[in-house]
C-alpha cells in the first residue's frame, strides 16, 4: 500500500536531548513537508524540500533541522535549542512543489519533560 | 500574506442534522488553491477536496458539499445527514500557485456529532 509512515507514534524524550522523527513515503512524491500542531491550532509548516538534497525553511524553523538524502525520507531532528518542542508533528508530501494536495502520515507525539 | 479564518471553534450537532463549517481566506494572489482536510481523532489528516481560484462550481461528494464564492472569500463546507463518524476536526487551508506548495492553514472547527 502507497502511503506515509511516521514513528513512533508517541515519544519521550528528556529536555537537553536531540530526538529525530521518521517520515517515510513510497507515494514516488517529489515534495516533503514537516508541520507542528499545537493543541486546538492548526498546522504550522517548519520545514518543506521540493527535491532530494533541497530544503527550505517554514515558518517555525528555529530549533529544528532536516535532510533530504533519500527521495523517500525526510527526516526531522528537534534539538535541545526549540524551546517548547512538545507537540504533534505531522509528515506530508506532494506529488510536487506546486499546489497539489499534500497527504499525511499519522503523526508522532513528542513529548519533552 | 495569506490568512485563512475559521471563526467556528467547535460545532455540536444530533445525528442526521446538517452542518455548515465556514471557511475565510486572504490573498493578495489571483491564482491559489483551497483545500479541506479531515482530522479524525487518530490525528492523520485525510484530504477531502482541492479547488483552483478559477473553479467556482460548488461540488458535491456523497454527504459532503463545498460552496466556493470568490465575491466573498469563502469556501465553506457542508456535510449532509451528518452521522457520528464525522466527529473530526476540520481545516481549511489555502496556497498561492508561487508560494512553492506551501499551505496555510486555519485553527479548525472540531464538529461533535452526537447519537
Amino acid at each position: 500500500d502507497g502511503g506515509i509512515t511516521q514513528s513512533p507514534k508517541y515519544l519521550f524524550r528528556k529536555e537537553g536531548q536531540n530526538v529525530t522523527l521518521s517520515c517515510e513515503q513510497n507515494l514516488n512524491h517529489d515534495a516533503m513537508y514537516w508541520y507542528r500542531q499545537d493543541p486546538g491550532q492548526g498546522l504550522r509548516l517548519i520545514y518543506y524540500s521540493q527535491i532530494v538534497n533541497d530544503f527550505q525553511k517554514g515558518d517555525i524553523a528555529e530549533g529544528y533541522s532536516v535532510s533530504r538524502e533519500k527521495k523517500e525520507s525526510f527526516p526531522l531532528t528537534v534539538t535541545s535549542a526549540q524551546k517548547n518542542p512538545t507537540a504533534f508533528y505531522l509528515c506530508a508530501s506532494s506529488i510536487d512543489h506546486t499546489a497539489y494536495e499534500q497527504y499525511f502520515g499519522p503523526g508522532t507525539r513528542l513529548t519533552v519533560t | 500574506a495569506q490568512k485563512v479564518t475559521q471563526a467556528q471553534t467547535e460545532i455540536s450537532v444530533v445525528e442526521k442534522e446538517d452542518v455548515t463549517l465556514d471557511c475565510v481566506y486572504e490573498t493578495r494572489d489571483t491564482t491559489y488553491y483551497l483545500f479541506w482536510y479531515k482530522q479524525p481523532p487518530s490525528g492523520e489528516l485525510v484530504f477531502l477536496i482541492r479547488r483552483n481560484s478559477f473553479d467556482e462550481q460548488n461540488e458535491i461528494s456523497g454527504r459532503y458539499s463545498w460552496n466556493f464564492q470568490k465575491s466573498t472569500s469563502s469556501f465553506n463546507f457542508t456535510i449532509t445527514a451528518s452521522q457520528v463518524v464525522d466527529s473530526a476536526v476540520y481545516f481549511c487551508a489555502l496556497s498561492a500557485t508561487d508560494s512553492w506548495g506551501k499551505l496555510q492553514f486555519g485553527a479548525g472547527t472540531q464538529v461533535v456529532v452526537t447519537p
